[in-house]
């Protein structure tokens, strides 16, 4: 079984730039995650999608940062425009059901910005 | 709010030894689940262990145990026998906000294993 693919892998960007992020979970996972990992500390939710739809955005930057999940499958993450403190890796995760269960994650997206 | 505290930022054991990693939370939810979580140098997080919190009985896997206290909100993980590849981050979850299934992670502590 394919695992959870993101692309790219590292990303540097000049501040004010834009940038994007491409998930593609597990076959048949319902339900993707966006998380944040800054240097240092725990991945923190930024966005949850059930199919195509938004479950839990409450911690999305939504002045810059913006997600879709076309079709309820890949997703994309986006920011625009990019400050230094964006600067982190950014792990997509998906899991079978909403509650409770286990969550795979990619292997993530190094953002550096300069 | 739920919140997950990890105290030991590092944490060394050698190798064949046993280590145990500390991890407190808190949340106001009565059903909710716990989980440690293993993040190897190349940064893709896998699923170590997992505890439901009706459950009394601690959940166990191979060399992975946990330590739960419901009371006492604490939820340790102990790794018996430990080995060079257990070397990584290890981050403490909690999935408690109700009906939509929401990990929040501790800081992670750094293991590791020396010869």
């Amino acid at each position: 079984e394919a695992g959870v693919a993101q692309s790219p892998r590292y990303k540097i960007i000049e501040k004010r730039q834009s940038v994007a992020f491409w998930c593609n979970p597990i076959s048949g996972h319902a339900t993707l995650y966006w998380y944040q990992q800054i240097l240092g500390q725990g991945p923190k939710l930024l966005i949850q999608f059930q199919n195509n739809g938004v479950v839990d955005d409450s911690q999305l930057p939504k002045d810059r940062f913006s997600a879709e999940r076309l079709k309820g499958v890949d997703s994309t993450l986006k920011i625009q425009p990019a400050k230094l403190e964006d600067s982190a890796v950014y792990l997509c995760a998906s899991s079978t059901t909403r509650t409770r269960s286990e969550q795979y994650f990619g292997p993530g997206t190094r953002l550096t910005v300069t | 709010a739920q919140t997950v505290t990890q105290s030991q930022p590092e944490m060394s054991v050698q190798e064949a030894e046993t280590v145990t990693l500390s991890c407190t939370y808190d949340t106001s939810e009565s059903d909710y689940y716990l989980f440690w979580y293993k993040q190897p140098p190349s940064r893709q997080m896998i699923l170590v262990i997992r505890q439901e919190a009706y459950k009394q009985q601690n959940a166990t896997e191979n060399r992975f145990s946990v330590n739960f206290q419901k009371a006492a909100k604490s939820f340790s993980l102990k790794i018996s026998d430990s080995q060079l590849g257990d070397a990584a981050m290890y981050f403490c979850a909690l999935d408690g906000a109700g009906t939509a299934s929401k990990l929040t992670f501790g800081t992670g502590t750094r293991l590791q294993v020396t010869l």
